[in-house]
């Protein structure tokens, strides 16, 4: 199985900063690769998928990029509602295999 | 608007059974592979399965094969989740999930699985 790794674990921030997350995958993605946004008690949800393209609907605040192994999410000026947990994803090949989480907090 | 709206979670005692269920709306049921993704309490979201349109390509992670079975009902825009043989480590919120090419991009509310007794 492919294995995700992502980093920070937590990061606290302000409203305005500039936030990245990274993440790394253990064989060759390629492009396959998406991030989800979870709040809690809530289902998560696609903001990126095939590593930069913004999920419809999404801030364009949101951004992807990377290849191969390594990726990040960078969201360019953090706002009060971006405050959850986002997960990476690979799609490579079953079975499908999520990052451990990053908590953005305040 | 896609909606998954999954049911039949609850308490079950370990080694016992529980069968999922998820009820799809706004979409081509028939059109998508499906998929279940958990969530243990305060940890990380894991994949459970997948099912192809047709139902004729299934996949399972290596903790749950031959005591999980997904299956679905095209006729009924349903997915289903059998769980047989559940145990501690089994308790999580199960979501039912639409898959795309590389994403997910519908999920449910979840269903929530305790095994304990």
């Amino acid at each position: 199985d492919i294995q995700m790794t992502q980093s920070p674990s937590s990061v606290s921030a302000s409203v305005g900063d500039r936030v990245t997350i990274t993440c790394r995958a253990s064989q060759d993605l390629s492009n396959w690769l998406a991030w989800y946004q979870q709040k809690p008690g809530k289902a998560p949800k696609l903001l990126i998928y095939a590593t930069s393209t913004l999920q419809s609907g999404v801030p364009s605040r949101f951004s992807g990029s990377g290849s191969g192994t390594d990726f990040s999410l960078t969201i360019s000026s953090l706002q009060p509602e971006d405050f959850a947990t986002y997960y990476c994803q690979q799609a490579k090949g079953f079975p499908w295999t999520f990052g451990q989480g990053t908590k953005v907090e305040i | 608007e896609v909606q998954l709206v999954e049911s039949g979670g609850g308490l079950v005692p370990p080694g016992g059974s529980l069968r999922l269920s998820c009820a799809a709306s706004g979409l081509t049921f028939s059109n998508y592979w499906m998929s279940w993704v958990r969530q243990a309490p305060g940890k990380g979201l894991a994949w459970v399965a997948n099912i192809r349109q047709d139902g004729s390509e299934k996949y399972y992670v290596d903790s749950v094969k031959g005591r999980f079975t997904i299956s679905r009902d095209n006729a009924k825009n349903s997915l289903y989740l059998q769980m047989n043989s559940l145990r501690a480590d089994d308790t999580a919120v199960y979501y039912c999930a639409k898959l795309m090419v590389g994403k997910i991009d519908s999920w449910g509310q979840g269903t929530l699985v305790t095994v304990s007794s």
